[in-house]
């Protein structure tokens, strides 16, 4: 089945850093969203985002819909302990049920 | 908590068991997935519903089997569990109107085959 690249796999940033992290497809989507998994938990959505080239911000989460719609990136400002965790990217099409999983980027902090 | 619940948290069990995970939600959504989800390959979907008695599968569907006889219930079986499908496994629901594509997914099932 088809998987979204999601890149980097593993990020080791110092507290404070600032992260970006960003997802293709070879095949166009019309929503983006981005999810974050802490340990022994559920994803959970973070941002959804509905247009082409529209920047959505969450606290010191920012996503943007790439212009083409095959990709999406995710930027984190000022990492902070509690940010530790998988970050997935997902696309989807309006009418299809199912969406589609990028392999997900691990970010550490390290002290 | 967005009223979604997976039974049980985790569970051991052997080679050629069955297994059945059960999902539970209070949010009367029509969409139901599950999902498992194994280091390097992501959320993969095994198979999901769309109304009572309304099933399809997924992109890893071989092994599996569902059923859905009320709406907030999903029922996941393994009918001969295999060591391939040790996963933690991902219940998610989605509602219909504005914000339809978003999944709300429940906390996991850790299943472990020996």
């Amino acid at each position: 089945g088809q998987q979204l690249n999601q890149s980097p796999q593993s990020m080791f940033i110092q507290e404070g850093e600032d992260v970006s992290m960003n997802c293709t497809s070879s095949s166009i989507f019309n929503t983006w969203l981005w999810y974050k998994q802490d340990p022994g938990e559920g994803p959970v959505l973070l941002i959804a985002l509905y247009k082409a080239g529209e920047l959505t911000s969450n606290g010191r989460l920012t996503a943007q819909f790439g212009i083409t719609r095959k990709d999406s990136f995710l930027n984190i400002s000022a990492s902070i302990p509690s940010d530790v965790g998988i970050y997935f990217c997902a696309g989807v099409n309006f009418g299809n049920e199912k969406l589609t999983f990028g392999t997900g980027t691990r970010l550490t902090i390290i002290p | 908590d967005a009223g979604i619940t997976q039974s049980p948290r985790h569970k051991v069990t052997e080679t050629g068991t069955p297994v059945t995970l059960r999902c539970h939600q209070t949010e009367n959504h029509r969409y139901m997935y599950w999902y498992r989800q194994d280091p390097g390959h992501g959320l993969r979907l095994i198979h999901y519903s769309y109304g009572v008695k309304d099933t399809d599968k997924g992109e890893v569907s071989d092994g599996y089997s569902v059923s859905r006889s009320k709406t907030e219930d999903f029922l996941l079986t393994l009918e001969s569990a295999t060591s391939s499908q040790t996963s933690v496994y991902f219940c998610a629901i989605r509602a219909e109107g504005l914000g339809a594509n978003v999944l709300t997914f429940g906390a996991g099932s850790r299943l472990t085959v020996l």
